[in-house]
């Protein structure tokens, strides 16, 4: 299968700074990238949709300018969390779709464990 | 009502044994299903699609019953390997899936 991969897989920061958080497909095109946040003993639940080039779509509840994400080239996409507070502290976990892709067919990176104290 | 709801378990089953997972879904308009395998602190990862007429791959059988809203894992001869969290997974728009919370599995030795 693809592989993508994030970088890093583990921060921990301070209140009040920002992380990046970096999402490569290594072996394919990435025209669409999801970006996911898994709470302890809870669901993945969709943050937002890149599509390379364009504006991402932010799911409802998801603040877009505290979630910054640049889907820029076709194997990167970032997200960056701004002014990061004890209660962004999860699992983010990207995805990535190749062109023609059916939606059922998307890789999922191996996930960043943000810790904000 | 959650739109993907599933039985947290966890399930702790012998090896060997034949365990079973449902999974209910709120939209009739739903159009794909699907279930992951997540293990502890990993990426899920795509076990298998599931199929109207329902489908198999080895030990694992999967259903959809659209009738009731709801889909099925069956996992034979459970293995300790089999140990993971299984995320039931729908699509119910263009391009957005929704996870389930996840059934966790435990097989005992």
């Amino acid at each position: 299968g693809a592989v993508v991969s994030q970088h890093p897989s583990r921060v921990i920061c301070k209140s009040g700074t920002s992380v990046k958080i970096e999402c490569r497909s290594l072996d394919f095109q990435a025209t669409t990238m999801f970006w996911y946040r898994q709470f302890p003993k809870q669901s993945l639940m969709l943050m937002a949709t890149s599509n390379e080039g364009s504006k991402a779509t932010y799911e409802q509840g998801v603040e877009k300018d505290k979630f910054l994400i640049n889907h820029a080239s076709l194997t990167l996409s970032t997200l960056t969390v701004t002014s990061a507070h004890p209660e962004d502290s999860s699992f983010y976990i990207c995805s990535a779709r190749g062109p023609g892709w059916t939606y059922n067919e998307q890789f999922f990176g191996p996930g960043t464990r943000l810790t904000v104290l | 009502r959650k739109e993907v709801e599933q039985d947290p378990g966890p399930f702790n089953v012998p090896e060997g044994a034949t365990v079973a997972f449902n999974c209910t879904y709120s939209n009739s308009a739903s159009q794909s299903f699907f279930w992951y395998r997540q293990d502890c602190r990993k990426e899920p990862k795509l076990l298998m699609s599931v199929y109207s007429s329902g489908n198999e791959d080895g030990r694992f059988t999967a259903q959809l019953n659209r009738a009731s809203q709801y889909i099925s894992l069956l996992i034979r001869d459970s293995k300790l390997s089999d140990s993971a969290t299984y995320l039931c997974v729908v699509n119910i728009g263009y391009q957005k899936v929704t996870f389930g919370t996840g059934t966790k599995l435990q097989v005992i030795p």
